[in-house]
């Protein structure tokens, strides 16, 4: 399985900032993928962060809200911006493994105030 | 559209019990995939089914694939302190070529002392 490190693991921001999260796998893949879990809820998936291409988004994200870039085959970064409370969240950065299972890194626990 | 339900929602238990949760589906699932979350990390890999009617351990834990493939269900024999968390199925939601893996609401165990 590949090993995920996401930074931050978490931050308190002011509303109407942004936030850039990392996220780097030890190895390369071919997909990776941004999930947000607010808080007592499920994952809920936000985009696929494709390497050479643009982010393909899932309904209800908007690439203006939540930017991807995805640079190379280990590295992606999601940007949260004109953040409001409401996106208070973890937010986890996952890739895929050689039999579909997905794997997770420790998340990155934002607080919107 | 693919949906998971998992139930159920919340448990509580004692210590040395057995535990049995379970997940189904409307529509047919290739693979299943069992998770872990610890509070402030990101969801661990429990146990991947790949075929319907397989059963599968991992230590204490059990996890069989529906012959219909619509539904699995997870086991987790003689409960410790630590399998407190929160449970997920998922499993890929296919469209078009990608395969996306979606999330159940979880099912959350408490040990009583």
């Amino acid at each position: 399985s590949a090993v995920i490190s996401q930074k931050p693991s978490r931050d308190i921001c002011q509303r109407g900032t942004s936030l850039t999260i990392q996220c780097q796998v030890d190895s390369q893949v071919t997909m990776m993928f941004w999930y947000r879990q607010q808080p007592g809820q499920s994952l809920t998936l936000i985009a696929t962060a494709n390497q050479g291409s643009e982010a393909t988004y899932e309904s209800g994200f908007v690439i203006d809200k939540f930017p991807i870039s995805r640079p190379n085959l280990t590295f992606s970064t999601l940007t949260v911006s004109n953040m409001s409370p409401e996106d208070s969240s973890i937010y986890l950065c996952s890739s895929r493994g050689s039999n579909t299972e997905a794997f997770f890194g420790q998340g990155t626990r934002l607080t919107v105030v | 559209g693919q949906q998971l339900n998992q139930s159920p929602q919340s448990m509580f238990i004692q210590e040395g019990e057995d535990v049995s949760m379970n997940c189904t589906s409307s529509s047919i699932f290739n693979t299943w995939l069992w998770y872990k979350q610890d509070p402030g990390e990101g969801p661990v890999l429990l146990i991947a089914l790949y075929k319907a009617g397989e059963l599968t351990s991992n230590g204490r834990l059990t996890a069989q694939f529906g012959i219909t493939r619509k539904d699995s269900f997870l086991n987790i024999s003689a409960s410790i302190p630590s399998d407190v968390g929160i449970y997920f199925c998922a499993g890929p939601k296919i469209m078009n070529r990608d395969d996306k893996i979606i999330f159940g609401k979880g099912t959350r165990l408490h040990i009583l002392p």
